[in-house]
């Protein structure tokens, strides 16, 4: 099992502006994901935040826009970048721990609302 | 990468028996099933996963057929709290694992 922290939890933000999303965990960890839920909708991964590497971003999602840092096993952060009321979402931090095979733990989430 | 596919929705009464299935017909040799369950709010939290034939833990069962083109997620005895959305994802951990969820099943679950 694994404690997975996300901060904030929950903002309010302007169109045009940046928010950084901050993902904590308490066990190592192989694998590291960021995903978006919007409402009622399924989880899309936006992309795999690789230790001391660039992210891999899926189809769809640039580092320009969601520039993602891992320096460590267990901290990672996801910036929103020039948001816009289109990125108003859920953003889910998501983790694999090391010796585990597919089991995923997920954050409690970052409910982001642009104005 | 094996793609899934589920039932939009579903509906049961408390008590009944419930089963979930999905298809995923280009499943790899290598890959596991998984399924997660998520409530409003909520990140999605893992439920059971196998390989082949039937996997059992204390709340659910998980049936795989021998040609593993699809599952079956069992659900006993389900009772208002089980009214989530399911989903099931196929792959196998390391370098090139991307879990993608699918729509998943959202089920409700009556009185």
């Amino acid at each position: 099992s694994a404690v997975i922290s996300q901060k904030p939890s929950r903002d309010i933000c302007q169109r045009g502006t940046s928010l950084t999303i901050q993902c904590q965990v308490d066990s190592q960890v192989t694998m590291m994901f960021w995903y978006r839920q919007q409402p009622g909708q399924s989880l899309t991964l936006i992309a795999t935040a690789n230790q001391g590497s660039e992210a891999t971003y899926e189809s769809g999602f640039v580092i320009d826009k969601f520039p993602i840092s891992r320096p460590n096993l267990t901290f990672s952060t996801l910036t929103v970048s020039n948001m816009s009321p289109e990125d108003s979402s859920i953003y889910l931090c998501s983790v694999i721990l090391a010796g585990d095979y597919n089991e995923q733990f997920f954050g409690p989430g970052t409910r982001l609302t642009v104005l | 990468l094996a793609k899934t596919t589920q039932p939009i929705s579903m509906d049961s009464y408390e008590g009944q028996e419930v089963n979930i299935t999905c298809s995923h017909n280009n499943i790899a040799t290598n890959d596991y099933i998984t399924w997660y369950q998520q409530f409003p709010s909520q990140g999605p939290r893992f439920i059971i996963q196998g390989y082949k034939t039937k996997v059992t833990n204390e709340v659910a069962s998980l049936f795989i057929p021998a040609d593993r083109k699809s599952s079956t997620l069992s659900l006993p005895r389900v009772s208002l709290s089980d009214t989530a959305v399911y989903y099931c994802l196929v792959g196998v951990s390391g370098g090139s694992y991307i879990p993608t969820f699918g729509r998943g099943t959202s089920l409700i679950v009556h009185p």
